[in-house]
């Protein structure tokens, strides 16, 4: 199928860590992506992971990608509410075109 | 560096009318896609272009249409518009030669009455 499947929401006090999980559908999935969108904006690319990679460390951002699973998680370190946005994932599957399968999406919230 | 841009950023419509919505990539990038993004959805793929060309399109009716011109900037036009094109329409662009990554426009919020 097509979907690619995040939970809706999640809440995480300031200062701890955030996780968002993913999980995709293609095995020959070659990128996977996380992208950040603020209320009324666009997508922002925040990292992403090549498939034959387990995991990518970028500040305060940790992918990890379980491929036997079809896992992806993002980890978001010392949480801000700066950092209060909808998440997605997204997969892409061939090198033929540009294009992106993208996720519900996770709604983070961040509690004082 | 300036992003992606894209025009108008709100633009409202009747039924049946037609739209026509713009694009320039960043400089330098030659690939750009579109998206159309429902309220509490994720983005759907609508058609990539590069070197203007039609490389990619998504499961979109064919009143949905779009060009690329020498400059790389983009057009997506859509006719008789339904109330279920209301959405906020998002183009990304990417330099071809980095295949990995690419960057996303603000949006421009479509809605028809």
């Amino acid at each position: 199928g097509e979907d690619v499947e995040q939970s809706l929401f999640l809440s995480v006090r300031e200062g701890d860590s955030s996780v968002i999980n993913c999980t995709y559908t293609d095995s020959s999935s070659t990128y996977l992506y996380w992208y950040k969108q603020e209320p009324g904006a666009g997508l922002q690319l925040l990292t992403y992971i090549f498939s034959n990679m387990d995991m990518k460390q970028d500040q305060r951002l940790t992918v990890l990608l379980n491929k036997k699973d079809k896992h992806l998680s993002l980890r978001i370190a010392d949480t801000q509410t700066g950092d209060s946005a909808i998440y997605f994932c997204a997969e892409r599957r061939d090198f033929g075109n540009e294009k992106l399968t993208f996720g519900t999406g996770t709604r983070l919230t961040i509690i004082p | 560096d300036a992003g992606v841009t894209q025009s108008p950023t709100h633009l409202i419509k009747t039924r049946g009318q037609h739209v026509t919505l713009r694009c320039s990539p960043i400089s330098g990038h030659k690939s750009v896609s579109w998206y159309q993004q429902v309220l509490g959805q994720g983005p759907q793929f609508i058609f990539q272009y590069y070197e203007k060309e039609e490389r990619g399109r998504g499961n979109f009716p064919d009143r949905f249409s779009a060009r690329q011109f020498p400059n790389y900037s983009s057009e997506l036009n859509v006719n008789a518009l339904l109330l279920g094109d209301s959405a906020l329409y998002l183009c990304a662009s990417s330099d071809w030669a980095l295949v990995y990554e690419q960057y996303f426009g603000p949006g421009t919020r479509l809605t028809v009455t």
